[in-house]
């Protein structure tokens, strides 16, 4: 049980160009998804949390015009990226929690790369 | 705020030896959870194990335990009989039990954890 869907996991494409990442929770309802970023060898960075049906609170530092989250439904969130450019590159990862006291179970990560 | 602090970069252990990964803590509030999560080079984020900070007893799970101390705010992580399949970055983080719909983790940096054959 628990199982979260990340994809795609792996993006390469020009500058300029939007890109949404999905996260999907497959067999619990995910009231709370995170979604964080990773650079090489170091620990993960939140970027924003998102509530199903409310908007996204985002980190300190955080754009959230370049980031744009939605979490529409309880087994759904997406992150876009927008207009990205090469220092957007990194790893992104979601997370997602149900009510209460449970951990966060995260999907596999996308890799993103901007050329 | 909460600040977690694993003090051991990197780590290295033998096959089927046993090995424990610092992890301390800062807080003040008295309900917590904590948490060891694995990350293998595959890059996916697993949980390892999580305690309940109004528990007494350390968390188990088969070949992986935790040693709480709550006074001292430290959560050590014992692997034993340790396998290759154990080699990933080993990242402990803390979550507030008050933080309504905000439950996010804070997290420590990491050790990377080399299991030599």
């Amino acid at each position: 049980g628990a199982v979260v869907s990340q994809h795609p996991s792996r993006v390469i494409c020009k500058s300029g160009t939007s890109v949404k990442i999905e996260c999907r929770s497959l067999d619990f309802q995910a009231t709370t998804m995170f979604w964080y970023r990773q650079f090489p060898k170091q620990s993960l960075m939140l970027m924003a949390t998102s509530n199903e049906g409310s908007k996204a609170t985002y980190e300190q530092g955080v754009e959230k015009d370049k980031f744009l989250i939605n979490h529409a439904s309880l087994t759904l969130s997406t992150l876009t990226v927008t207009s990205a450019h090469p220092e957007d590159s990194s790893f992104y990862i979601c997370s997602a929690s149900s009510l209460g006291d449970q951990p966060q179970h995260f999907g596999d990560g996308t890799r993103l790369s901007i050329l | 705020a909460q600040t977690v602090t694993q003090s051991q970069p990197e780590m290295s252990v033998q096959e089927a030896e046993t090995v424990t990964l610092s992890c301390t803590y800062d807080t003040s509030e008295s309900d917590y959870y904590l948490f060891w999560y694995k990350q293998p080079p595959s890059r996916q984020m697993i949980l390892v194990i999580r305690q309940e900070a109004y528990k007494q007893q350390n968390a188990t799970e088969n070949r992986f335990s935790v040693n709480f101390q709550k006074a001292a705010k430290s959560f050590s992580l014992k692997i034993s009989d340790s396998q290759l399949g154990d080699a990933a970055m080993y990242f402990c983080a803390y979550r507030s039990a008050y933080a309504g719909n905000n439950r996010k983790l804070i997290w420590g940096l990491g050790t990377s954890l080399a299991v030599n054959p």
